[in-house]
């Protein structure tokens, strides 16, 4: 079955503990991109990848790091979480062409303590 | 700066009921517009993409259209059933130069089919 997959599904940490929230894909598509989601704000990206090895900024990307080692995978790392990075992450993956649909993740409850 | 709109915030309907969710956006210089599904707490699932040389696309009950001119496309649920209940959000790919393949997502239109 095609899919994106996210693991873990729901994570409470503590202010300042390294963690990281995987993606991946088996679709073979080039393009993965993250977002979060608050109320009152909608959808925002966080960070993107066109291919392997090659990552840029999304709108919101201070506090976060990626990276695209392989294909199908697209880790986002949070190396020092904060408060203010309690929310729900979906992580996004396509062909890159402009005319394909891009599938999310079931998404990652984060809330930081 | 590509800017998002979706209207009504929430629509509250009885069974049975045709409805039309819209969708505005501010720059018409778009690759294509996609109609999401997101159910409470839960991931996003992609009901129609358009393109942006397309009018309208059709999938069982859903029919979206595009007016790309006019910045503007709606989504059509036929003879709404409870279980269509959700959160149902629009998404615009930037085209052009600035096509980094990012989507630019309204704020949601939230519906409730009573039985």
């Amino acid at each position: 079955e095609a899919q994106v997959t996210q693991n873990p599904r729901y994570l409470i940490t503590v202010t300042g503990k390294k963690l990281t929230v995987t993606c991946s894909q088996n679709m073979n598509h080039e393009y993965m991109s993250w977002y979060r989601q608050d109320p009152g704000l909608g959808l925002r990206q966080i960070y993107y990848s066109m291919n392997v090895e090659v990552t840029d900024k999304g709108d919101v990307p201070e506090g976060y790091k990626v990276s695209r080692k392989e294909k199908r995978n697209f880790p986002l790392i949070l190396e020092s979480p904060s408060p203010n990075q309690t929310s729900l992450y979906f992580c996004a993956s396509s062909f890159f062409r402009y005319t394909d649909t891009q599938y999310f993740g079931p998404g990652t409850r984060l809330t930081v303590l | 700066k590509q800017e998002v709109t979706q209207i009504p915030a929430a629509l509250s309907v009885p069974e049975g009921e045709n409805l039309v969710l819209n969708c505005s956006f501010t720059d018409s210089a778009i690759y294509n517009l996609q109609w999401f599904r997101q159910d409470p707490g839960k991931g996003l699932t992609s009901l129609l993409l358009i393109q942006s040389s397309q009018r309208e696309q059709t999938s069982g009950r859903l029919n979206a259209s595009l007016d790309k001119s006019s910045g503007r496309s709606t989504l059509y649920i036929a003879a709404s059933q409870p279980g269509d209940s959700a959160t149902y959000l629009c998404a615009v790919r930037r085209g052009g130069s600035g096509n980094t393949g990012k989507l630019i997502f309204g704020q949601g239109t939230t519906l409730q089919v009573k039985p």
